[in-house]
């Protein structure tokens, strides 16, 4: 099974700020997936980011707003930019588990709460 | 379009009860996969199981099991004499055959008293 680490586990941002949430895994994965899940609501994928290509974002999310990274095959990171309280959830980061394995792992999620 | 639907938002049981947690779903697709996630208080997701399209077979894990049922579009997840520790809020998840991007339910969240 894969390992991801996300930093940071949590944060308390001011409105108007940007915050860089890094995403790492313990082996190389094609694919890696950014999630929100507002609080007491599902999980949202935001985008979709493959290695050496832009990623490819979900209806309603935007690359300006969330500008996503994703220089190697083990590791991504996903910013939130211009943060208002609107933003606050968690994020988690999500890589296939390879070689059709067919199970998808999670990070343990950045709490973000933005004032 | 795909979607899924988790028409129990919360279910509260005692332990050693057992406890069905219902996953509808519809997709156009011919293969897809299905899958349930648990999410404890401490925020993670934890993975259960995933089943692809093909396989409606029913599988047990312990006091775990799941019912997959194509001709009603429903993946139902089992709780055999469920024990606090099982108390989460539980995701069930479809995604693409190739792209493996999870469309998810909004959760059940169980609550198992003493």
């Amino acid at each position: 099974s894969a390992v991801i680490s996300q930093k940071p586990s949590r944060d308390i941002c001011q409105r108007g700020t940007s915050l860089t949430i890094q995403c790492q895994v313990d082996s190389q994965v094609t694919m890696m997936f950014w999630y929100r899940q507002q609080p007491g609501q599902s999980l949202t994928l935001i985008a979709t980011a493959n290695q050496g290509s832009e990623a490819t974002y979900e209806s309603g999310f935007v690359i300006d707003k969330f500008p996503i990274s994703r220089p190697n095959l083990t590791f991504s990171t996903l910013t939130v930019s211009n943060m208002s309280p609107e933003d606050s959830s968690i994020y988690l980061c999500s890589v296939d588990g390879g070689l059709n394995t067919g199970e998808l792992f999670f990070g343990e999620g950045s709490r973000l709460t933005v004032l | 379009a795909q979607k899924v639907t988790q028409a129990q938002t919360e279910i509260s049981v005692v332990e050693k009860e057992d406890v069905t947690l219902d996953c509808v779903y519809e997709t156009r697709d011919t293969t897809y996969y299905l899958f349930w996630y648990k999410q404890p208080p401490s925020g993670e997701l934890v993975f259960l199981i995933r089943r692809n399209s093909f396989d409606e077979q029913n599988e047990i894990s312990g006091r775990y099991s799941w019912n997959f049922q194509k001709s009603t579009s429903s993946f139902n997840f089992t709780i055999t004499a469920s024990q606090v520790v099982d108390s989460a809020v539980y995701f069930c998840a479809l995604s693409e055959a190739v792209t493996d991007k999870l469309i998810f339910g909004t959760g059940t969240r169980l609550q198992v008293f003493p």
